[in-house]
C-alpha cells in the first residue's frame, strides 16, 4: 500500500542533543513538507522540498535543519539551537501543481511525539 | 498573506446534532479550500475539497462550500456520530499567491452519545 511513514512515533531528547526524524514516502510525489503542531496554535511549516537536492525554510525554521537526497526521503533534525522542541511533527506530500498545494491533496504520517528530557 | 480563522473550540455536542464549524480566509491569489480531520494521535486525512468558487465539497456526509463573496468554507453536517469526534483544520493553497498550505488553529468536537 501507498503511504507516507514517520518514525519513530514517540521520541525522547536531553537537553543539548540533535535528533533526527524519518520521513518516508512511497507515492512518488515531488512535493514533502515538515509540520509542527503545538496545542491551540494548529500547523505551522518549518521546512518543504518541492524536488530532490532542494528544500526551502517554511515559517519557523530556525533549530531545524532537513535534507533530500532521495524522492522517497525528507529526514528533519532538531538542533540543539531548538529552544523549545517539544512537539507533535507532521511530515506530508503532495504532487505539487502550479504551485506546492494547487488543487492537490496532501498526505500525512502519523506523526512524531518528541519530548525533550 | 494569507490566512486561515475557524471558530474556536471545543465544540461538543449530542449524537444526531447538526454541526457548523466556521471558516474564513484571507488570499491574494485565487485559492482552492480544504477541510483536514486528525484523530487523536494520528495524522492529519483530508476530508473535503473545493477549487474554485461555489463548490461543494462532500465526504461522509460533511460539506462545505466555497463562498468567494464571505471569503468562506463552512463545514456542516446535518446529524453527527461520537466516531466524528476529532479536530477539524480549515486550510488554504494559493494560486497566484504564497501557494503553501495555510491552515486554521483547528477546531476540537466532541460528540457525546
Amino acid at each position: 500500500d501507498g503511504g507516507i511513514t514517520q518514525s519513530p512515533k514517540y521520541l525522547f531528547r536531553k537537553e543539548g542533543q540533535n535528533v533526527t526524524l524519518s520521513c518516508e514516502q512511497n507515492l512518488n510525489h515531488d512535493a514533502m513538507y515538515w509540520y509542527r503542531q503545538d496545542p491551540g496554535q494548529g500547523l505551522r511549516l518549518i521546512y518543504y522540498s518541492q524536488i530532490v537536492n532542494d528544500f526551502q525554510k517554511g515559517d519557523i525554521a530556525e533549530g531545524y535543519s532537513v535534507s533530500r537526497e532521495k524522492k522517497e526521503s525528507f529526514p528533519l533534525t532538531v538542533t540543539s539551537a531548538q529552544k523549545n522542541p517539544t512537539a507533535f511533527y507532521l511530515c506530508a506530500s503532495s504532487v505539487p501543481g502550479q504551485g506546492h498545494f494547487m488543487n492537490t491533496e496532501a498526505f500525512f504520517g502519523q506523526g512524531t511525539r518528541l519530548t525533550v528530557v | 498573506g494569507d490566512s486561515v480563522t475557524q471558530m474556536e473550540g471545543p465544540v461538543t455536542l449530542s449524537e444526531e446534532a447538526f454541526l457548523t464549524i466556521n471558516c474564513t480566509y484571507t488570499a491574494t491569489g485565487y485559492p482552492s479550500l480544504f477541510w483536514y480531520v486528525q484523530y487523536p494521535g494520528e495524522g492529519l486525512q483530508l476530508l473535503l475539497k473545493a477549487t474554485k468558487a461555489d463548490d461543494k465539497g462532500s465526504n461522509k456526509g460533511f460539506e462545505a462550500t466555497y463562498r468567494k463573496e464571505t471569503t468562506s468554507f463552512h463545514l456542516e453536517k446535518g446529524s453527527v456520530q461520537v466516531s466524528d469526534s476529532a479536530v477539524y483544520f480549515c486550510a488554504l493553497s494559493d494560486r497566484g499567491g504564497s501557494e503553501k498550505l495555510v491552515f486554521g488553529k483547528g477546531t476540537k468536537l466532541t460528540v457525546n452519545p
